[in-house]
């Protein structure tokens, strides 16, 4: 079945540097990706939608500037959260649709970040 | 718009008991209906989804739930509940075939299994 992979899945960094998280699609492509975060015990929610070849379309609310996203193959996204703080820390998950049409989204394994 | 509604966010059963975790929904359109598993720091894992035909689908791991357009749910059911059961719970909810992609989650259901 479709695979989708985040890397890493857990990283903790200093106050003001950035990180990098990065979304592939294992078996198949993925024209677009969904990233989402997850704060302790809550749901998740959209950020933003990672499109191949084009600039990703934000969520109401999401600072662009801060949480940067490449989409540069139709196997991989990136998320750069940039100059983090500590209430950037949370769980960022990453999707993405098997197929056109196939309705559902298969998740990676989600990655924790901290900041100190 | 849509929505998701999830009713109690916590449900505690007896192991060997019926697991019932609640789902309403709300859609403009004929929604497609999605049921995940999220086990601690892990990403999700479809159980199951409903989008056409059937209404009564049949996910992995003994679960199963019913599209029931009239009262706008889709509650999660296993009859006979198992300690590898517990986990977190969502239901979520996506425009039918031509709508965007995204999914719209609930707030999800922690499902605890008494020994």
């Amino acid at each position: 079945g479709a695979v989708v992979s985040q890397h890493p899945s857990w990283v903790i960094c200093k106050s003001g540097t950035s990180v990098k998280i990065e979304c592939r699609s294992l078996d198949f492509q993925a024209t677009t990706m969904f990233w989402y975060r997850q704060f302790p015990k809550q749901s998740l929610m959209l950020m933003a939608t990672s499109n191949e070849g084009s600039k990703a379309t934000y969520e109401q609310g999401v600072e662009k500037d801060k949480f940067l996203i490449n989409h540069a193959s139709l196997t991989l996204s990136t998320l750069t959260v940039t100059s983090a703080h500590p209430e950037d820390s949370s769980f960022y998950i990453c999707s993405a649709p098997p197929g056109q049409g196939a309705g559902e989204l298969f998740f990676g394994e989600g990655s924790r970040l901290t900041v100190l | 718009a849509q929505s998701v509604t999830q009713l109690g966010s916590h449900v505690s059963v007896s192991e060997g008991a019926l697991v019932l975790l609640r789902c309403n929904y709300s859609s403009s359109v004929p929604p497609y209906l999605f049921w995940y598993v999220q086990y601690p720091n892990q990403g999700l894992q479809l159980l199951l989804k409903y989008t056409t035909g059937a209404t009564l689908v049949k996910g992995i791991n003994g679960f199963e739930a019913e599209f029931k357009k009239s009262e706008t749910s889709f509650h999660l059911t296993k009859p006979s509940a198992h300690m590898s059961d517990a986990a977190e719970y969502f239901c979520a909810v996506k425009l039918g075939q031509t709508g965007a992609n995204n999914l719209f989650f609930g707030t999800g259901t922690r499902l605890t299994v008494i020994p």
